[in-house]
């Protein structure tokens, strides 16, 4: 069974500040790796999705994410924060035999102070 | 374009009450449909997942069960309400390729009293 791990639940960071969230996932086979962002009081949106090709990968709003099969890491970063990038960020994976059944990390808070 | 509804947006209901929440994608056909769950302060566990009409899977067992009467529409049910089965529910879908992503709804809040 896959596992997706988000190493810190909460994560303040100052306005203009970079900001990274780590996420590690466990699985003896490929997976497919990608970040979601709730707003509060709201469903989820993609910001980025990972499924083969470049380890880079760029999403939307300024985030990129690195997909690090040596570790089974999927890190989140962004350069530089702004005040709308309060939310709450989920890290997933899915398996192409679990028939598209995502596994969510425990998400990670970011809270974006002034 | 698609799009995906969700309603009621909040609900408060008692113990022991019935629930009905109510889900309906528009400008898809035969997507794959998901019930998650979002308690406090925890992440998203999925409660059932359905292929097709009629075909539903369980996740965990549980007080809740899903029903597809009809290709774009995805019910959450309950006979009797427990508190535990507080907390923010999201329908999602997808298109059906493995590695295509989710598209979620905006959720719906439910206290149980």
């Amino acid at each position: 069974a896959q596992s997706v791990t988000q190493l810190d639940s909460q994560v303040p960071v100052f306005e203009e500040a970079p900001v990274e969230l780590r996420c590690n996932y466990s699985s003896s086979v490929s997976v497919y790796l990608f970040w979601y962002v709730q707003y509060p009081n709201q469903g989820l949106q993609l910001l980025l999705k990972y499924l083969s090709g470049s380890t880079l990968v760029k999403g939307i709003n300024g985030f990129e994410a690195e997909f690090n099969k040596s570790q089974t890491s999927f890190h989140l970063r962004k350069p530089s924060v702004h005040i709308s990038d309060t939310a709450e960020y989920f890290c997933a994976a899915s398996l192409k035999a679990a028939g598209n059944k995502l596994t969510f990390g425990g998400g990670t808070r970011v809270l974006v102070k002034p | 374009s698609q799009t995906i509804h969700q309603w009621p947006a909040t609900l408060v209901q008692p113990v022991g009450s019935p629930l009905s929440l109510e889900c309906t994608v528009e400008g898809t056909s035969n997507p794959n449909l998901y019930w998650y769950r979002q308690a406090a302060g925890r992440g998203l566990q999925l409660l059932f997942y359905s292929v097709g009409i009629g075909q539903i899977s369980s996740e965990v067992p549980q007080n809740l069960s899903a029903s597809r009467p009809q290709d774009r529409q995805f019910i959450l049910s309950s006979k009797k309400l427990l508190l535990s089965d507080s907390g923010f529910y999201l329908c999602a879908w997808i298109s059906g390729s493995y590695n295509s992503p989710l598209h979620f709804g905006n959720g719906t809040r439910l206290t149980v009293t």
